[in-house]
C-alpha cells in the first residue's frame, strides 16, 4: 500500500497559536482518522472523519476532509506547549486497513 | 489499567538471534495488528488477525512470524536478526477488522548490533 503525505512535515509555532496540518492520500477512502503521537510513545487516536462529512469538531481540533482533491486538515486551535507531538493521518479504504502517512512534527514553543 | 500492552519495552540484540515481542489488549478487541516504524517514522503494517485468523500480510520477510494464541494475544517472532530489522514494532487493536479506530502499544524498540 502507498504512503500517504503530510505537510508540512514540521511546523513550529508559539503556545496560544493555531496550527494547521494537512495530509493527502492516494486511493478512495470510507473514513480518514488523525492520531498523536508523544516522543517515545504510542499512537493515540484523535478524531476519525468519515467519507460523507466534510468537518468535524472534537475540543480544540476541527478536521476537514475534501474527498474530491483526497485531502484533510487538522486544526489545533489556542495550541499548548502539550500538543508538541507528530500528528499522523490515517485513511481507510477498501482495504479495510489503516494506511498512515508520514506524519507532521509540531513543536509548540513556550 | 494499560489497554494494549508490549514487553518487552527495548530490546538489544545481536544479529542472527530469534528474538519474540509479546503483545496483550485488554479491551475485547477482535482485530490485532503488529507496525513497524522506522527512524523517519514512517508507519507500516505488517500483519494484521481478526479473532486468531491472519487477515493481513503484508511483504514482510519469512523471519517474522506472528502467532495469536486467543484474541487477546498476538505474538511477533523474529528468527535471524538482522540490522535493518532495528526500529520500533507497535502492537494495536480494534474493535473490528473494517478500517476503525485502533489501539496503539507503547511500542518495543528493538536495535539490532
Amino acid at each position: 500500500s502507498q504512503q500517504g503525505e503530510e505537510d508540512p512535515q514540521a511546523l513550529s509555532i508559539q503556545e496560544g497559536e493555531n496550527a494547521t496540518m494537512n495530509c493527502s492520500y492516494k486511493t478512495s477512502i470510507n473514513n480518514l482518522q488523525w492520531y498523536r503521537q508523544n516522543s517515545g510513545r504510542g499512537l493515540v487516536h484523535l478524531i476519525l472523519i468519515r467519507s460523507n462529512e466534510r468537518e468535524k469538531h472534537s475540543g480544540r481540533l476541527r478536521v476537514t476532509l475534501d474527498t474530491s482533491k483526497k485531502s484533510s486538515s487538522l486544526l489545533i486551535t489556542a495550541s499548548r506547549a502539550a500538543d508538541t507531538a507528530s500528528y499522523f493521518c490515517a485513511s481507510s479504504g477498501s482495504a479495510r486497513q489503516l494506511t498512515f502517512g508520514s506524519g507532521t512534527q509540531l513543536t509548540v514553543l513556550p | 489499567d494499560t489497554a494494549v500492552s508490549q514487553t518487552p519495552k527495548y530490546l538489544v540484540t545481536q544479529m542472527g538471534n530469534d528474538k519474540s515481542i509479546k503483545c496483550e489488549q485488554n479491551l475485547g478487541h477482535d482485530t490485532m495488528y503488529w507496525y513497524k516504524q522506522d527512524s523517519k517514522k514512517f508507519l507500516k503494517i505488517m500483519f494484521s488477525y481478526n479473532n486468531k485468523e491472519l487477515i493481513i500480510n503484508e511483504t514482510v520477510p519469512n523471519r517474522f512470524s506472528p502467532k495469536s494464541p486467543d484474541k487477546a494475544h498476538l505474538n511477533l517472532h523474529i528468527n535471524s536478526l538482522e540490522l535493518g530489522d532495528s526500529a520500533v514494532y507497535f502492537c494495536a487493536s480494534s474493535l473490528g477488522g473494517q478500517g476503525e479506530t485502533q489501539y496503539f502499544g507503547p511500542g518495543t524498540r528493538l536495535l539490532v548490533l
